[in-house]
């Protein structure tokens, strides 16, 4: 089955930049969705499709997806990006939804 | 504005059954896929069920097969999860989810506020 790999920690200082990975063998051959979580609160998608962005998402969020590996990137970070991020793929062998463990942005 | 609330969760002996709901309100739910995700305490997030649009196909995580069902009722714009022999595992906060699909690849747009499921002694 699949499985997507996530680091489960990750710093950075404000204004800098944050890159959160998602690994598996060959996710570059799928969608990869992002999620932002904060605490209490249910999940919002901040990119969809490798790179699109929904409508009020900043443009500091972007993605990326080749080979083994997508990444959110937050650019011009601020305290209040401070979130659990979840990356999300469809596997169509198993018609199953498959979530990443999710990465802890702590912002310093 | 689009909108989904979920209901019907609370405190279950283990092997006991619950029912969610899932209210939806804003958009043309018979045109949707839905789907059921949830969160355990402290934990990220798990997939459990979809329903297709017409309710014609479903899906089931492999931890739930055969112990949740997924439903709809098209005319009350309501999701359901009807849960079995439910266990300690199952202890999370339920959200339902709208999907978007296109090109092959779901992803949830919209999601409720969640309802959270205790399964204790």
């Amino acid at each position: 089955s699949y499985v997507l790999t996530q680091p489960p920690s990750v710093s950075v200082a404000p204004g800098k930049t944050a890159r959160i990975t998602c690994g598996e063998n060959n996710i570059g051959g799928k969608s990869v969705h992002w999620y932002q979580q904060k605490p209490g609160q249910a999940p919002v998608v901040v990119i969809y499709y490798d790179t699109d962005r929904p409508s009020g998402i900043p443009e500091r969020f972007s993605g990326s997806n080749s080979g083994n590996t997508a990444t959110l990137t937050i650019s011009r970070v601020e305290a209040g990006d401070e979130a659990d991020y979840y990356c999300q793929v469809w596997d169509s062998n198993s018609n199953h939804v498959v979530f990443g463990g999710g990465t802890k942005l702590t912002v310093l | 504005q689009v909108q989904l609330v979920e209901s019907g969760g609370g405190v279950v002996q283990p092997g006991r059954s619950l029912r969610l709901s899932c209210a939806a309100s804003g958009f043309t739910f018979s045109n949707y896929g839905m789907h059921w995700v949830r969160q355990a305490p402290g934990k990220g997030l798990e997939w459990v069920a979809d329903i297709w649009y017409d309710g014609s196909n479903k899906y089931y995580s492999d931890s739930v097969m055969g112990r949740f069902t997924i439903s709809r009722d098209n005319s009350k714009n309501t999701l359901y999860l009807q849960m079995n022999s439910l266990r300690a595992e199952d202890t999370a906060v339920y959200y339902c989810a709208r999907d978007i699909y296109v090109s092959g690849s779901y992803y949830f747009d919209c999601w409720g506020q969640g309802t959270l499921v205790t399964v204790s002694s």
